[in-house]
């Protein structure tokens, strides 16, 4: 695609509940991150994958939060059991290269938790 | 630990004036730093990128600087334009290829 794409934008719910969140990067990128950005805030690393290979993940904040990269394209951020501190936008960015070069972002998806 | 520092946290200009933004790390061990623009409600846009083995780069009317040695980028915006308003975020890749963010300056260009 032209760019990263992330759905969905906007995502309401109840404490509790699960949600995933969808990240369709540049193709070709061997690289995926995953940002947590509350208001007002720079983006807060969560986790990184080259290709199917989740590398980093020292950023998620707790074993509720899992991300996976099955076929080294499409990427998916899931949040078990939703808690109110999870509200944030969630961000989604590729590179072309594993180490280095330019970084590109999706639109984010606003979670908001009840 | 690598710290990236963004002064002022908020800035308001007249149209048309030049106006430059800065952003500090506190360890010269950098692969590169690039600056994005964001606006609100949206993701970020990737304004420029500089190697660590540059000093400056170029797009438009934005010119970013960098250098490791006072562990300082500057990005300067020429003959600003209301739609230039926006949250400017600077990261740096640390030695670890971890990037390390500032907290933004709100920018506001008054028409």
């Amino acid at each position: 695609g032209a760019g990263v794409s992330q759905s969905p934008r906007y995502k309401v719910a109840k404490r509790g509940q699960d949600v995933a969140l969808r990240c369709d990067p540049i193709s070709g990128h061997v690289s995926l991150f995953w940002y947590q950005q509350a208001l007002g805030q720079g983006p807060e690393f969560l986790t990184y994958f080259q290709n199917e290979a989740q590398l980093d993940k020292s950023g998620l904040p707790s074993d509720r939060f899992f991300a996976e990269r099955p076929e080294g394209s499409v990427s998916t951020l899931k949040i078990q059991r939703t808690q109110q501190e999870d509200s944030a936008v969630y961000l989604c960015a590729s590179r072309e290269n594993p180490y280095t070069g330019e970084l590109f972002f999706g639109e984010g998806s606003r979670l908001t938790v009840l | 630990k690598q710290e990236v520092t963004q002064i002022p946290a908020a800035l308001s200009v007249p149209e048309g004036e030049n106006l430059v933004l800065n952003c500090s790390f506190t360890d010269s061990a950098i692969y590169n730093l690039q600056w994005f623009r964001q606006d609100p409600g949206k993701g970020l846009t990737s304004l420029l990128l500089i190697q660590s083995s540059q000093r400056e780069q170029t797009s438009g009317r934005l010119n970013a600087s960098l250098d490791k040695s006072s562990g300082r980028s500057t990005l300067y915006i020429a003959a600003s334009q209301p739609g230039d308003s926006a949250t400017y975020l600077c990261a740096a890749m640390d030695s670890n290829y971890q990037l390390i963010w500032g907290a933004g300056t709100k920018l506001i260009i008054k028409p």
